[in-house]
């Protein structure tokens, strides 16, 4: 089976930086990816991590450890609009069949505060 | 290009009862996931159906079930309604390539309240 572990809740000041950790435990690896979802929204993708180190997009910034089964989902410039669920999910292949199968952490509540 | 549609927005049920719900993916999308979301659960996976066969399936009882048809769009079933099946049961498209990120694009969900 899959796991992953990520802090349920962290709160950080606006225009500081925040990073959110997962991580897992799984066979058959092939990559961790990052949601967003905001309160009554769908979850939107972030990015997604195959190989070892960090890939930036903007203010947002994932880095992975596949040695380590660890990820990080980084957030510079905190913004009030930052305030939402964050989820790591890994993508790995199933016991059977040889197909890939994504499996969502429970998901980081991010408040940001003035 | 459209998003994930799913329909309906809204629905309450009673116990006992089943309901069947909704998914249109995004135009080439072949594979359509389904998830459970409930407060401190986080997204629990129900199934996913790629080109109208069911490829993964999560660890959720038989009264769930799921099917897709020719035009990739996919409904979920959920018979004999229990007070905890109310939740937010979000439908998610993708390519499913074999390579690439494999981003998953989800609709607005459907907010089923059982009584």
């Amino acid at each position: 089976g899959q796991s992953l572990e990520q802090p349920s809740e962290v709160t950080a000041v606006e225009g500081a930086i925040v990073q959110i950790n997962c991580t897992y435990q799984t066979s058959g690896f092939y990559g961790l990816s990052w949601y967003q979802q905001h309160d009554g929204g769908a979850p939107t993708f972030l990015s997604y991590n195959a190989l070892d180190g960090l890939e930036e997009t903007g203010r947002f910034s994932s880095f992975l450890s596949r040695s380590d089964s660890y990820g990080y989902l980084l957030l510079q410039e905190l913004q009030m609009k930052d305030s939402a669920s964050y989820f790591c999910a890994v993508r790995a292949r199933t016991d059977s069949g040889g197909y890939q199968k994504v499996t969502f952490g429970i998901g980081t509540k991010l408040q940001v505060i003035p | 290009k459209a998003g994930v549609t799913q329909t309906p927005r809204y629905l309450i049920k009673t116990r006992g009862q089943q309901v069947t719900l909704s998914c249109s993916p995004i135009s080439g999308h072949r594979s359509v996931s389904w998830y459970q979301q409930t407060p401190g659960q986080g997204l629990q996976f129900l199934f996913e159906y790629f080109s109208e066969t069911q490829r993964n399936k999560g660890n959720f009882p038989g009264r769930f079930s799921g099917r897709q048809f020719s035009n990739s769009r996919s409904e979920m079933n959920v018979s004999t309604l229990e007070l905890g099946d109310s939740a937010l049961y979000l439908c998610a498209s993708s390519l499913a390539t074999s390579g690439g990120n494999n981003e998953q694009f989800f609709g607005p969900g459907t907010r089923l309240t059982v009584l």
